[in-house]
């Protein structure tokens, strides 16, 4: 059970080039997220994903796409890089119910330059 | 949702109780209270979160007070690897969204 899954760990791109970043669950949750963390702050929610088939902006969705490819699965996409976006990308999955705890990955770490 | 204000860093001596307070004083009635932690930028991790009764769990307490309008994550005995910045947040939920702070940056001391 390896819980929440990113690729890649550590990724350079050069201002103007895209990219995707993956993230994968093994829990059967429901919910998926898309997180940055830039240095010295908490988290911002980029986009969401309540259920399969669904997603959701959240409060710093712009210069980003996402897509739930299916239940375990939930994409990043950086279409033309820009050095603001240089960050500490964390996917997360959770379950519905009064829990909502999240489970997080181990993070994408994001230079533009 | 409530916005949640913690003291930026705190100590504690291994073995002691660290005690991290929050305060949330615009809480509503339905908005709970979340705590997790993140280990040297590893990803968050859950620990616990109450509405209005405390809570305990194999991690940690959480105390709320009577009007909601703070609380306090008690870790009971702490070691070196309960070093790491501690969130509070509050939430409706059925939000998804967790608005998260810069939170608390405990450091345990030998």
């Amino acid at each position: 059970n390896a819980g929440v899954t990113q690729t890649p760990k550590f990724q350079v791109l050069k201002t103007g080039q895209s990219m995707t970043l993956q993230c994968a669950q093994d829990m059967n949750h429901n919910s998926m997220y898309w997180y940055r963390q830039d240095p010295g702050m908490g988290l911002r929610l980029i986009y969401y994903s309540a259920s399969e088939g669904t997603t959701d902006k959240g409060e710093v969705p712009n210069g980003y796409n996402v897509s739930r490819l299916n239940k375990r699965e939930f994409s990043l996409r950086l279409e033309s890089a820009a050095p603001s976006q240089t960050s500490v990308y964390f996917c997360a999955s959770s379950e519905r119910g009064t829990s909502y705890e999240q489970y997080f990955g181990p993070g994408t770490r994001l230079t533009v330059t | 949702d409530a916005k949640t204000t913690q003291p930026p860093s705190m100590d504690c001596a291994e073995g002691r109780a660290a005690n991290l307070p929050c305060n949330h004083s615009t809480i509503s009635g339905n908005e709970y209270v979340y705590w997790y932690r993140q280990i040297h930028s590893q990803g968050p991790q859950y620990i616990i979160h109450g509405l209005k009764n405390n809570e305990t769990n194999e991690m940690a307490s959480l105390i709320i007070t009577e009007d909601r309008k703070s609380s306090t994550l008690i870790l009971p005995h702490a070691t070196l690897r309960d070093t790491a910045v501690y969130y509070c947040i509050v939430r409706v939920v059925s939000n998804y969204q967790l608005i998260w702070g810069a939170g608390t940056k405990l450091i345990i001391k030998p």
